[in-house]
């Protein structure tokens, strides 16, 4: 069965530096997703991606973030400046149809910042 | 704006109890409603949804019927076993011109069956 995978599964960064989280979606998929959940909190969405443009972001997808689909496979999302409250675990997700699809999640990166 | 609220948790069951997880939302228009699941050490795998009012959704032995008078999905299962310990999250992806799939969760609840 296709899968959403990601890298890495784990990730300690020292505050300030960059960071980027990769994904490869399920291939015939259309739509991509970036989510996180800071321990203890909700699932939260980021941010939204089709036909290699933002669809939609969230409040939290400040100026600091980034997502790009450089090859047609990977799906990377990037922390220009981590902050210490960037530490959580981020989930990309990708669906064949943004509506009633269902979206297929990845294991997630779990980014500590120090 | 659009959210849903689950019941708190952790919910502690013998094995074959019956499970509900309560969830309830708020929309505009008429969202889809899912459950996803959350085994320990894994992402976020889709339970179950349901696209319209009075639709049920089900698998695994899990249902869920969208009820649009009550603004409710809750979570059934007749006989919980061991296994299906894991957080459990209800989510809804709102309906309408540049929707673009996002799903809203609720903070989850955590499910822990005891032999």
């Amino acid at each position: 069965e296709p899968e959403v995978t990601q890298t890495p599964s784990h990730q300690v960064t020292q505050m300030g530096q960059e960071v980027i989280l990769r994904c490869v979606p399920i291939s015939n998929h259309l739509y991509f997703y970036w989510y996180r959940q800071i321990l203890g909190q909700k699932v939260e969405f980021l941010v939204s991606f089709y036909n290699n443009e933002i669809s939609e972001k969230s409040e939290i997808f400040d100026d600091q973030f980034s997502v790009e689909r450089p090859d047609g496979s990977n799906f990377t999302l990037k922390i220009r400046s981590t902050k210490l409250e960037d530490s959580a675990m981020y989930f990309c997700a990708s669906s064949s149809d943004s509506l009633v699809g269902t979206q297929y999640f990845g294991p997630g990166t779990r980014l500590l910042v120090l | 704006g659009d959210s849903v609220t689950q019941m708190e948790g952790p919910v502690t069951l013998s094995e074959e109890a019956f499970l509900t997880i309560n969830c309830t939302y708020t929309a505009t228009g008429y969202p889809s409603l899912f459950w996803y699941v959350q085994y320990p050490g894994e992402g976020l795998q889709l339970l179950l949804k349901a696209t319209k009012a009075d639709d049920k959704g089900s698998n695994k032995g899990f249902e869920a019927t969208y009820r649009k008078e009550t603004t409710s999905f809750h979570l059934e299962k007749g006989s919980v076993q061991v296994s299906d310990s894991a957080v459990y999250f209800c989510a809804l992806t709102p309906r309408g011109s540049g929707n673009t799939g996002k799903l809203i969760f609720g903070q989850g609840t955590t499910l822990q069956v005891k032999p």
